[in-house]
């Protein structure tokens, strides 16, 4: 059973315009979220994070919305850049432990 | 500068053999953790660690194992490789505490056949 669901295989953007990039997740007990960016033979790395008392969190380029009764967040990229292209996953925490339980992932790809 | 190592970054073994994929991290935190990545389903946990002789089953164990004996390394054994275990490994790390992120390596490529 998927936890977390990104239910979006692939989208492309193109360069300057906003990327939003979706995620669900089942677990009511999860109150930490996560976005991380992963570029082709590399390891993911940390893009932003949300706590579940929060509705949204901003940082740059990049913020992520949360709506905790619908069990949806999503991450707003604004503006879209080339670099940008990656495949991203959104990862969930919570249930009193430390794990982290990841989504099947994103493709963007920001066209130039 | 603190960080996470994989090794090795690529491996072919053979189908029944026994394979161990290395972990070292200097953060000197106490959770760790190993994913595998396919695609169509993500990062998808193996096992974790959350100290010293603590190890838990994630949600793909079948086949694997783990052991912690310092804080720095938590090897992953495939214990008679698979060649449904052919995937991406990726090992992470965190501090033990709630609302922070986890911090991965580069990942190694395993080939089985």
């Amino acid at each position: 059973d998927q936890q977390v669901k990104q239910n979006s295989p692939s989208l492309s953007v193109q360069e300057g315009r906003i990327s939003i990039l979706n995620c669900d997740y089942t677990n009511s007990m999860f109150d930490y979220f996560l976005w991380y960016k992963k570029y082709p033979a590399e390891g993911p790395t940390f893009l932003i994070s949300i706590s579940s008392i929060k509705d949204k969190n901003e940082d740059g380029r990049f913020t992520v919305f949360l709506n905790k009764s619908a069990k949806h967040l999503s991450l707003h990229i604004v503006p879209s850049q080339p670099g940008d292209s990656a495949v991203y996953f959104c990862a969930a925490s919570g249930e009193g432990t430390y794990k982290y339980i990841f989504g099947t992932g994103t493709r963007l790809k920001v066209l130039a | 500068d603190a960080e996470i190592t994989q090794s090795p970054r690529h491996k072919i073994t053979e189908t029944g053999r026994q394979v161990t994929l290395a972990c070292h991290q200097t953060w000197n935190h106490n959770n760790m953790f190993w994913y595998r990545q396919d695609l169509g389903h993500g990062l998808r946990l193996i096992h974790y660690s959350y100290g010293v002789q603590d190890t838990n089953k994630g949600e793909v164990s079948d086949g694997y194992s783990v052991s912690r004996s310092n804080t720095e390394d938590l090897p992953l054994t495939l214990e008679s490789a698979a060649s449904s275990q052919t995937s991406v490994y990726f090992c992470a790390s965190s501090e033990r505490s709630t609302n922070t992120e986890a911090f991965f390596g580069q990942g190694t490529r395993l080939t089985v056949v």
